[in-house]
C-alpha cells in the first residue's frame, strides 16, 4: 500500500531564506508526483508536476526533484517571501483513480 | 470565474440531517472526485466518477452517496450526518492523461456536524 509522508509538519523561516520541503513515498511504481499549495479558503493549487520519467521540474523560485529509487521528492523554495506562507502538499498518482496525498507541511515565512 | 466551484462554502448542521454538497466545473473534464480532509491527515477519496455513467466508491464511502447529474456537476450527499463527518470537503477534476494527469480543486466546503 502506497504511503506518503511529509516532513516537517510545520516550518517557520525568516524572509529571504532558501528552504527545502521533503516528501517520501513507499512504492516507486508511480505515474507522477505533484506538489500543491493550499491556502485557507482557496482549495489546492498545483505548483509542479513531475512525471515518472523525469528527475525535476522548475517554476520560478520553485524547484521540485524526484528520486523514485529512494522514494523521495523535495520542493526547494528560493528566497522565501511572506506570500509563500501556506500548506504544501505532496501527492503521488499511482494510476487510474488513485492519488495519495501527504498530510502537508505548514510553512510560515516571517517578514 | 473559478474552474471548479463548490457550494456551500460553509455549512453547520445537526446530527441526523441529510445534506448535499454541490460541485460544478467548467474545465470540460470527464473525471471528478470528492475528497475529505481532516486536520493532520492527507486527503482521503470518498467517491470518484470517470464519466456520467461511471461512479465508484473510494476508500471512505460509508455514510456518503453521490450523483453525477451531468459532465459538469457532481454532488455529494450525507444521508444522516454524524459528528465525525465534520471535515473540509473538496471536489476535484482531472483529464485523466496518465503521466501528466493533474487534479484541479475547488475551494472546499467546511462542514460542521453538531
Amino acid at each position: 500500500k502506497q504511503e506518503v509522508t511529509q516532513i516537517p509538519a510545520a516550518l517557520s523561516v525568516p524572509e529571504g531564506e532558501n528552504l527545502v520541503l521533503n516528501c517520501s513515498f513507499t512504492d516507486s511504481a508511480i505515474y507522477n508526483l505533484q506538489w500543491f499549495r493550499q491556502d485557507p479558503g482557496k482549495g489546492l493549487t498545483s505548483l509542479l508536476l513531475i512525471q515518472s520519467s523525469q528527475r525535476e521540474q522548475t517554476s520560478g523560485r520553485l524547484n521540485a526533484s524526484l528520486d523514485k529509487s529512494s522514494g523521495r521528492s523535495t520542493l526547494y523554495i528560493a528566497a522565501s517571501q511572506p506570500g509563500d506562507s501556506a500548506t504544501y502538499l505532496c501527492a503521488v498518482h499511482t494510476g487510474g483513480f488513485k492519488t495519495i496525498f501527504g498530510a502537508g507541511t505548514r510553512l510560515f515565512v516571517k517578514a | 470565474d473559478a474552474d471548479v466551484t463548490q457550494t456551500p462554502r460553509n455549512r453547520i448542521t445537526k446530527t441526523g440531517k441529510r445534506i448535499m454538497l454541490e460541485c460544478s466545473q467548467t474545465k470540460g473534464h470527464d473525471r471528478m472526485y470528492w475528497y475529505r480532509q481532516d486536520p493532520g491527515l492527507g486527503l482521503q477519496l470518498i467517491y470518484y466518477s470517470f464519466d456520467v455513467k461511471d461512479i465508484n466508491k473510494g476508500e471512505i464511502s460509508d455514510g456518503y452517496s453521490v450523483s453525477r447529474q451531468a459532465q459538469a456537476k457532481f454532488s455529494l450527499s450525507l444521508e444522516s450526518a454524524i459528528p465525525n463527518q465534520t471535515a473540509l470537503y473538496f471536489c476535484a477534476t482531472s483529464d485523466g492523461t496518465g503521466a501528466t494527469d493533474t487534479q484541479y480543486f475547488g475551494p472546499g466546503t467546511r462542514l460542521t456536524v453538531l
